[in-house]
């Protein structure tokens, strides 16, 4: 059974602070990982696909590796805008996606 | 690009009425759909999947006769929930995955807010 364990359930950060999130997961025959971005009442956001072991992604103050087993989410010099949930998801041969069950960021002012 | 659409974001029933959601990909050909539920503090969780012209397949304790979906159109899937009773309250999120959209990734509506009184 596929499962994603996201790390930690919530972390609170002063503004330009920088940290990293945490997605480890197992799966039989990864076929992609995904990040998301989720605000209180909206549907997620799309951030980033990453396919192979040591691919990487940015977009503006974030950037997503991957391993063979883990993901991390690197947030550099936060803004209080970067406050949401950030959800890890992944795609295995079943091509359904599993979602880890997020983590809660504020950025303080 | 890439925008999947719902109607209505917020929907308040009383217990026994049904409500219909509809799920649009506006700039894409959606050949499979994803309905999810989502509990307050949790994550999504994946109720059914359609593709296009097909039945839609349920995940294990969805009640298909209680969640109805279909996929008439590459651009339309719809999620009826029938007879709807307060513990269906819930928020409703459709995805979307087409040709224009890389193989795997999903694009995902706003969501719909559902309360049944």
């Amino acid at each position: 059974e596929d499962q994603v364990t996201q790390s930690p359930e919530a972390l609170r950060l002063q503004e330009g602070e920088s940290s990293s999130l945490n997605c480890s997961y197992t799966v039989s025959g990864l076929r992609g990982l995904f990040w998301y971005r989720q605000d209180p009442g909206k549907g997620p956001e799309f951030l980033f696909t990453l396919y192979s072991a040591g691919e990487e992604k940015e977009k503006e103050r974030l950037k997503a590796t991957l391993t063979k087993k883990e993901s991390f989410l690197h947030i550099t010099a936060p803004k209080p805008e970067d406050s949401a949930t950030y959800l890890c998801a992944v795609q295995a041969s079943a091509r359904q996606l599993t979602f880890g069950s997020g983590t809660q960021l504020t950025v303080l002012p | 690009g890439a925008v999947v659409s719902q109607h209505p974001s917020w929907v308040i029933c009383k217990s026994g009425t049904s409500v219909k959601i509809e799920c649009r990909s506006l700039d894409f050909q959606a050949t499979t759909m994803f309905w999810y539920r989502q509990f307050p503090k949790q994550s999504l969780m994946l109720m059914a999947t359609s593709n296009e012209g097909s039945k839609a397949t349920y995940e294990q304790g969805v009640e298909k006769d209680k969640f109805l979906i279909n996929h008439a159109s590459l651009t339309l899937s719809t999620l009826t929930v029938t007879s709807a009773h307060p513990e269906d309250s819930s928020f409703y999120i459709c995805s979307a995955r087409g040709q224009v959209t890389r193989a795997n990734e999903q694009f995902f509506g706003p969501g719909t807010r559902l309360t049944v009184l």
